[in-house]
């Protein structure tokens, strides 16, 4: 069965610094992984998602994440840090039992921006 | 409009009591999809749908029944509510053709549950 592993459940960072976030994924064959956003009292919004397409995505709000096969790894990176992205962040990974289309997610990071 | 409506927000219930909470979509997706989140835990797939006639238990069901009532309403029951339902309720939705939001889920706002 699919799995994934979020490491730390919090992660703090000053405004302007550079945000890893990271993701290891468990899959047989290759897997769609996807990176979620969840905002103070919001539902999960869709921040990017990979789709073996490439193997550098590109999302919302300046957010990518690169997928490494070698590394069984797909961790969120964004340059500089905004107050505006304090949120809980997940890491999901499709279920190829049932055709892609349950997802297995992570347990969450919650990500801190200092002023 | 949202896409995706949960009704109620919020709800403060007792032991014992039977409650339901309703999602329903304009999307015009036929996979539907109930989640509970609880702080440390993330997501954990409840039941989930992939058109009205299949529904399917995900990994924590029991204690919860569903019924799909047309592609475009999904409710979550609890039986008998106990303390440890307490949690943040999640519907969502997907789409089963392909094209650009392939897999990709669409949620609700969420249901904030309390049972005491």
């Amino acid at each position: 069965a699919q799995s994934v592993t979020q490491l730390g459940s919090h992660v703090s960072v000053s405004e302007g610094a550079l945000v890893l976030l990271r993701c290891n994924y468990s899959s047989s064959v290759p897997p769609y992984l996807f990176w979620y956003v969840q905002y103070p009292n919001q539902g999960l919004q869709l921040l990017l998602k990979y789709t073996s397409a490439a193997t550098l995505v590109k999302g919302i709000n300046g957010f990518e994440a690169e997928f490494k096969k070698s590394e069984t790894s797909f961790h969120l990176t964004k340059p500089s840090a905004h107050m505006s992205d304090a949120a809980e962040y997940f890491c999901a990974v499709s279920d190829t039992d049932t055709g892609f289309q349950k997802l297995v997610f992570g347990t969450g990071t919650r990500l801190l921006v200092s002023p | 409009d949202a896409d995706v409506t949960q009704t109620p927000r919020n709800r403060i219930t007792k032991t014992g009591k039977r409650i339901m909470l309703e999602c329903s979509q304009t999307k015009g997706h036929d996979r539907m999809y109930w989640y509970r989140q609880d702080p440390g835990l993330g997501l954990r797939l409840i039941y989930y749908s992939f058109d009205v006639k299949d529904i399917n238990k995900g990994e924590i069901s029991d204690g919860y029944s569903v019924s799909r009532q047309a592609q475009a309403k999904f409710s979550l029951s609890l039986e008998s509510a106990i303390p440890n339902q307490t949690a943040l309720y999640f519907c969502a939705t997907s789409d089963d053709r392909q094209g650009s939001s392939y897999n990709e889920q669409f949620f609700g706002p969420g249901t904030r549950l309390t049972v005491l």
